[in-house]
């Protein structure tokens, strides 16, 4: 099964820009995967995908400083001009289908502390 | 507006049962395929399972900490997905989530229900 690998905890300073990564498994390399957002006591939102070769697309209503982009197994949310709102936990999340199988699986979590 | 809700959670002892609803609302329930997605305290999210809709046959799959034990339902009549949980373990303490799955990610969620499995 595909294993998604995210750091626990990052921070940065109000207005700065910062980028989190979520890291597939070597053999699972050209995944697309999902990130999410959930605020403290809330459930998780979806943010966009990123797919392998870096495109991206977000769910409605979420602003331009968040990009998405790829390089090898690692992928990436970067934020620009962080803002207190911002702080959260992020997960990365893929979907497969493995010898018929269908699954889902989720990184551990980075939670982003604004300075 | 989009709905879900989640009921049915609460303390229960090991080896014990559950059945956690989610009602729907403001979307076409019976095209969706709906997922339980749970969260320990502290710790990430983790996929229980999914059903999809009729014209999928129903199809239903599990994760494999859960799978013999949970059985994931759905009654479009009443626009509510189910989750019933047996054999409970202390280690299945968290938040379920009810979610909807579009374009192959999860676009809804639930606020959650909590299960505690506990002596």
């Amino acid at each position: 099964l595909p294993v998604l690998t995210q750091p626990p905890s990052a921070s940065a300073l109000l207005g700065a820009s910062i980028k989190l990564t979520c890291t597939l498994s070597s053999e699972h390399s050209t995944y697309t995967i999902e990130w999410y957002q959930q605020r403290p006591g809330r459930s998780p939102q979806y943010i966009m995908k990123v797919k392998s070769d870096g495109s991206h697309s977000k769910g409605d209503g979420i602003p331009d400083r968040f990009m998405g982009s790829s390089s090898g197994a690692d992928r990436y949310l970067t934020f620009s001009n962080l803002q207190s709102d911002d702080e959260a936990e992020y997960h990365c999340g893929e979907s497969h289908t493995i010898d018929g199988q269908v699954g889902w699986v989720f990184g551990g979590g980075t939670k982003l502390t604004v300075l | 507006e989009v709905q879900l809700v989640e009921s049915g959670g609460g303390l229960v002892q090991p080896g014990g049962s559950l059945k956690l609803s989610c009602a729907a609302s403001g979307f076409t329930f019976s095209g969706s395929a709906m997922h339980w997605v749970r969260q320990a305290s502290g710790k990430g999210l983790e996929w229980v399972g999914r059903i999809r809709s009729k014209a999928n046959s129903y199809a239903t799959a599990y994760a494999a900490s859960v799978k013999g034990r949970f059985t994931i339902s759905r009654d479009d009549s009443k626009n509510t997905a189910y989750l019933q949980m047996n054999s409970l373990k202390t280690e299945d303490t968290a938040v379920y989530y009810c979610t909807r799955t579009k374009g192959g990610y999860f676009d809804y969620w639930g606020q959650g229900t909590l299960v505690t499995v506990s002596s």
